[in-house]
């Protein structure tokens, strides 16, 4: 597709239960990103991808929280055993750099998937 | 390590008056800044990005962004705010090589009155 596509839209979740949330890059976008979005904040940085490889994982909250891109295109937030301050908008962006190292268009955002853990 | 500050976290401006929503940034490195903007309910959209050329970034809608150097700054300004303009800014600073891993300020709400 033209962007970058994230399913589902919206997920409720009942504290305790553990969801997956998915993000599909732009065709050819080697490098993926992960952020949450609280409400009224800026986007936080969870993890980073290039190609299939996790290059840093440091902002990711806890244990609880894992992510994936086994064949480097589509990738995986997860969230096992969910609890109330999970709660937010989950943003996955992609980019392309190009030979100089120079970034491409800059970062190509998806539209986010909003998770509520009531 | 890099940081971006937005030093207003809520911007008040008339139909047709300019705009400026201020940007500072600290960065190890190099940086490639960019602006982008948050309708409610929608996802991020780049509005320019500043890389390695020219110090004035023109982006669209009409927005246009400087990069100053000596003085750590990325402000965003419009001639002429339109009501459509009302939403959320975000400056991202990210180092230009390595990871490449966006940060974000806290963003600055812009509200246009008629």
């Amino acid at each position: 597709g033209a962007g970058v596509s994230q399913s589902p839209r919206y997920k409720v979740a009942k504290r305790g239960q553990d969801v997956a949330l998915r993000c599909d890059p732009i065709s050819g976008h080697v490098s993926l990103f992960w952020y949450q979005q609280a409400l009224g904040q800026g986007p936080e940085f969870l993890t980073y991808f290039q190609n299939e490889a996790q290059l840093d994982k440091s902002g990711l909250p806890s244990d609880r929280f894992f992510a994936e891109r086994p064949e480097g295109s589509v990738s995986t937030l997860k969230i096992q055993r969910t609890q109330q301050e999970d709660s937010a908008v989950y943003l996955c962006a992609s980019s392309l750099t190009g030979r100089s190292k120079e970034l491409i268009y800059g970062y190509t955002f998806g539209s986010g998937t909003r998770l509520t853990v009531v | 390590a890099q940081s971006v500050t937005q030093l207003d976290s809520h911007v008040s401006v008339s139909e047709g008056t300019p705009v400026l929503l201020r940007c500072n940034y600290s960065s190890s490195y190099s940086p490639s800044l960019f602006w982008y903007v948050q309708h409610p309910n929608k996802g991020l959209q780049l509005l320019l990005k500043y890389t390695s050329a020219a110090t004035l970034v023109k982006g669209i809608n009409g927005f246009e962004a400087e990069f100053k150097k000596s003085e750590t700054s990325f402000h965003l300004t419009k001639p002429s705010a339109h009501m459509s303009d009302a939403a959320e800014y975000f400056c991202v600073v990210s180092p230009r090589g390595g990871s490449y891993i966006p940060t974000f300020g806290r963003g600055t709400s812009l509200i246009v009155h008629p």
